[in-house]
């Protein structure tokens, strides 16, 4: 069965801390992992993606980090802000012949940044 | 340049009764793909529409329905609406199919069934 097991479920910092959020997949046909922040009452938005040929990305504060022989990717928060305050969803698509298939999410982590 | 719109945001439905929710993509965008987000299952896929044909299905029961049409537009249609149907449904668009494309999300509708 197709999954991704997404760790831990809630998780709270420091101001200026830096969060890691962890996921797992089992199906070798993935090969797209984009992470996405939800705000209450509002749909989830891309932060960061990756493709299983790069062991990191950065982009500003976020950073990737990708481990193909494990199966598993992270999420880094640089100097994190109250604001970054929100749900985190890692999530991976399959390449089916070239069709987008479909995202399959993990359960999320709500991240809470104590000033 | 104007997101994922999703209508209605908010609607209260009856056991039995049917709906149909309404998503106009990113101009330009071919791809619509369909989500449920409730507590507990977190967001699962529905379907996926390109060039009005649906090019992929999740694992949910035939009452979950959707169309595309020719300007892109989606709507997805439940039928004999259960209490456990109640949920946040997404509507996200694409450029184009294949891996790799950046998926938007809409902010969804929220059904409540009662």
């Amino acid at each position: 069965q197709q999954q991704v097991k997404q760790s831990p479920q809630s998780l709270i910092v420091q101001k200026g801390g830096i969060p890691i959020i962890n996921c797992a997949y089992e199906n070798t046909a993935f090969d797209y992992f984009p992470w996405y922040q939800q705000f209450p009452g509002k749909g989830p938005a891309l932060l960061i993606a990756i493709r299983p040929d790069v062991s990191e990305k950065k982009e500003g504060r976020f950073t990737i980090s990708f481990n193909k022989s494990a199966k598993q990717f992270s999420l880094h928060i640089m100097d994190s802000q109250p604001g970054d305050s929100a749900t985190y969803f890692c999530a991976a698509s399959p390449n089916y012949g070239g069709s987008q298939g479909n995202l399959i999410f993990g359960k999320g982590t709500k991240l809470s940044v104590k000033p | 340049k104007a997101g994922v719109t999703q209508t209605p945001r908010y609607l209260i439905k009856t056991r039995g009764q049917q709906v149909t929710l309404s998503c106009s993509p990113i101009s330009g965008h071919r791809s619509v793909s369909w989500y449920q987000q409730t507590p507990g299952q977190g967001l699962q896929f529905l379907f996926e529409y390109f060039s009005e044909t649906q090019r992929n299905k999740g694992n949910f029961p035939g009452r979950f329905s959707g169309r595309q049409f020719s300007n892109s537009r989606s709507e997805m249609n439940v039928s004999t609406l259960e209490l456990g149907d109640s949920a946040l449904y997404l509507c996200a668009s694409s450029r184009a199919q294949g891996s790799g494309n950046t998926i938007y999300f809409g902010e969804g509708s929220w059904l409540t069934v009662v």
